[in-house]
């Protein structure tokens, strides 16, 4: 089965820096690598998603690129906030043929600590 | 829309109660999962659901858990009996997965059952 591994556990960055996070999967039929964010006591919710068709998506402050040749796919974050202070998480799932019915394979997840 | 709803937010209970989470997934949804996290273990997928159906419960821990789907709006995860390693928040979600469809949906989360076993 799929298996993700995310870098690093945890990321303390300054305000207004940028901030990198770096996922890897082992499932060359992934094609789907969405992100999110936890904060304090609340549930994971989607920030940013892309699909292997396209090798790099933008939102505002946040990007994710991936690179499937390589296997790997990273969030980039500019200008930080304090308010981007949470866990994020990685996922990837395989929906070629149909069969995974949605299932995601999460990252171990990264805290990361923006200071004012 | 609602969102995904879960059911009790906070649960305290005892080692040997019976605990039931209750989950109500998005309407149109026909995929729900159910996932268990921790600080040591971060998050981990217990059992999914497709049109009502257990599709994998390969990562229920054991045999004193147990989850339905007896219809397309509602699941219960259910702890019987409970043990002080069982606390835990766990989340229900939901997404729409169709059948053959090389694209998968997003999967929203509720909010979550904190539950405290003493």
């Amino acid at each position: 089965g799929e298996n993700v591994e995310q870098h690093p556990s945890t990321l303390s960055v300054q305000e207004g820096d940028s901030a990198v996070i770096k996922c890897t999967y082992s499932d060359s039929a992934s094609n789907y690598f969405p992100w999110y964010k936890q904060e304090l006591g609340k549930r994971p919710q989607l920030i940013i998603d892309i699909r292997s068709n396209v090798g790099e998506k933008k939102d505002q402050r946040i990007a994710v690129t991936l690179n499937k040749t390589a296997k790997h796919f990273s969030l980039h974050i500019t200008e930080t906030q304090p308010e981007d202070s949470a866990v994020y998480f990685c996922a990837a799932s395989n929906s070629a043929g149909g069969t995974s019915y949605g299932k995601l394979t999460f990252g171990q997840g990264t805290i990361l600590t923006v200071h004012p | 829309d609602a969102g995904v709803i879960q059911s009790p937010r906070h649960e305290v209970t005892e080692m040997g109660q019976e605990v039931t989470l209750r989950c109500k997934p998005i309407s149109g949804h026909n995929s729900l999962f159910w996932y268990r996290q921790t600080m040591m273990r971060g998050l981990e997928l217990l059992i999914y659901f497709n049109n009502n159906v257990p599709i994998d419960d390969s990562g229920m821990p054991e045999d004193r858990f147990s989850a339905k789907m007896p219809n397309a709006s509602f699941s219960t995860l259910k702890i019987q009996p409970s043990e002080p390693r069982d606390s835990a928040v766990y989340f229900c979600a939901s997404s729409l997965a169709l059948a053959g469809a090389r694209v998968t949906d997003t999967q929203y989360f509720g909010p979550g059952t904190r539950l405290t076993v003493l």
